[in-house]
């Protein structure tokens, strides 16, 4: 079956420093890739997506690449800010509409 | 965008009851709606998918006589929590797809869902 997995949390960095979270998947077939995050006592919004290889996601500075021969979509900020203190998390979806699969979710601190 | 409203926001109930969640689509239909659960700094867990004017189809292992999921509009799903027990206390988060097509989900806030 398809699954996620993200680097465990908490992840814990000072204002201006470079973010990079782990995800890989598995899966079969070719799956649409997403990141969402979740600010404290929100909803989860859609951050970015990918929906074949080589695509890159990018929004808010995030960017994440579809990498389908790592089976990787790793999401990278260059200077993150107190306000990307958030959930994030890793999922993938198999079609339009389809249910989503997610991984367990990386939080992240950022401090000032 | 799309939003999807959730009510309660949250809701502390006594064992035995029942407590009904709703999830509505403010700005537009949903024909297929998800509900997730969310354990403490865990990730969300596909519970079911709630089809307009048809049967929910439950994930397994989740309990149908427990969860009873009722989608009787084009934006109104709900999920009604039977014989609440503390186990049960919970994140409860529903998503709507975007019906144009693509593959982007819009999600409620959440429920909060605390039994004593």
């Amino acid at each position: 079956g398809n699954s996620v997995t993200q680097m465990e949390g908490p992840v814990t960095l000072s204002e201006e420093a470079f973010l990079t979270i782990n995800c890989t998947y598995t899966a079969t077939g070719y799956p649409s890739l997403f990141w969402y995050v979740q600010y404290p006592g929100e909803g989860l919004q859609l951050l970015l997506k990918a929906t074949k290889a080589d695509d890159k996601g990018s929004n808010k500075g995030f960017e994440a690449t579809y990498r389908k021969e790592t089976t990787s979509f790793h999401l990278e900020k260059g200077s993150v800010q107190v306000s990307d203190s958030a959930v994030y998390f890793c999922a993938l979806g198999k079609a339009a509409g389809n249910k989503l699969t997610f991984g367990g979710g990386t939080r992240v601190l950022v401090k000032p | 965008g799309a939003v999807v409203s959730q009510h309660p926001s949250w809701v502390i109930c006594k064992s035995g009851t029942s407590v009904k969640i709703e999830c509505r689509s403010l700005d537009f239909q949903a024909t297929t709606m998800f509900w997730y659960r969310q354990f403490p700094k865990q990730s969300l867990m596909l519970m079911a998918t709630s089809n307009e004017g048809s049967k929910a189809t439950y994930e397994q292992g989740v309990e149908k006589d427990k969860f009873l999921i009722n989608h009787a509009s084009l934006t109104l799903s709900t999920l009604t929590v039977t014989s609440a027990h503390p186990e049960d206390s919970s994140f409860y988060i529903c998503s709507a797809p975007d019906l144009a097509g693509t593959d982007t989900q819009y999600f409620g806030p959440g429920t909060r869902l605390t039994v004593l």
